[in-house]
């Protein structure tokens, strides 16, 4: 049974461009939360989503950051326009609701640098 | 904002000897979970607690939740060089119907051999 898989795990970008992350969650996981990690600090929480749905993106810049996670296919997070403060570690993770279990899986990330 | 305060932020220990991490909140909590993270890994689940007082153990980690739902702690005994990483509590804060967690800043354990 794979786990939360995320692509790419490196991702270099110059300021002004784009930068897409995708997150394959768990088998029989619905629910994909996205996060962001400074280092050395804690998992600051972006967004949490439902295939074709946005639950809650109270965590996540309203200019330049926007998430999907499509019927068919990875949840995005999408970055345009990156600076150089957007370099992080973002990591997904996937949960079973209805479990009666609040675990999280979570992927092996992408580090995100912007030169 | 409401928080999840986790301390201390860096614990040093000599292999052998005990770790403890605190985590607390001026909120009650209706459950609480911990993960582990490796150096350059990613989080891994290790528990989750949800009744008033309740103690699990798993090997030599022992979780606890306060009474007051308010507190919890992760306890290591006789602390090994695979222990090394940062530990993180998270929760939910609000009241709201979806799952949102808070996690702490985490205690990043050094274990020296």
């Amino acid at each position: 049974n794979a786990g939360v898989m995320q692509n790419p795990r490196h991702l270099v970008r110059r300021r002004g461009q784009e930068a897409r992350l995708r997150c394959s969650p768990m088998k029989g996981h619905s629910h994909v939360y996205w996060y962001r990690q400074l280092p050395e600090e804690g998992l600051k929480f972006m967004v949490y989503l439902q295939k074709e749905n946005i639950i809650d993106e109270s965590g996540m810049p309203k200019e330049r950051f926007s998430a999907e996670f499509p019927k068919e296919g990875p949840s995005i997070l999408r970055i345009q326009q990156v600076v150089r403060g957007d370099s992080a570690a973002y990591f997904c993770a996937s949960s079973r609701p209805g479990s009666g279990s609040y675990e999280q899986y979570f992927g092996p990330g992408t580090r995100l640098t912007v030169t | 904002g409401q928080q999840v305060m986790q301390i201390p932020q860096y614990q040093h220990v000599q292999e052998g000897e005990d770790f403890t991490t605190y985590c607390n909140s001026s909120t009650t909590l209706s459950n609480i979970q911990w993960y582990k993270q490796r150096p350059g890994g990613h989080p891994v689940f290790l528990i989750q607690l949800v009744k008033s007082g309740e103690v699990k153990k798993q090997k030599r980690l022992t979780f606890q939740f306060g009474e007051a739902k308010k507190n919890s702690s992760l306890h290591i005994t006789a602390t090994q060089t695979t222990d090394v990483g940062t530990y993180f509590c998270a929760a939910a804060l609000g009241s709201g119907g979806s799952y949102i967690p808070t996690f702490g800043r985490g205690t990043s354990l050094i274990v020296h051999p």
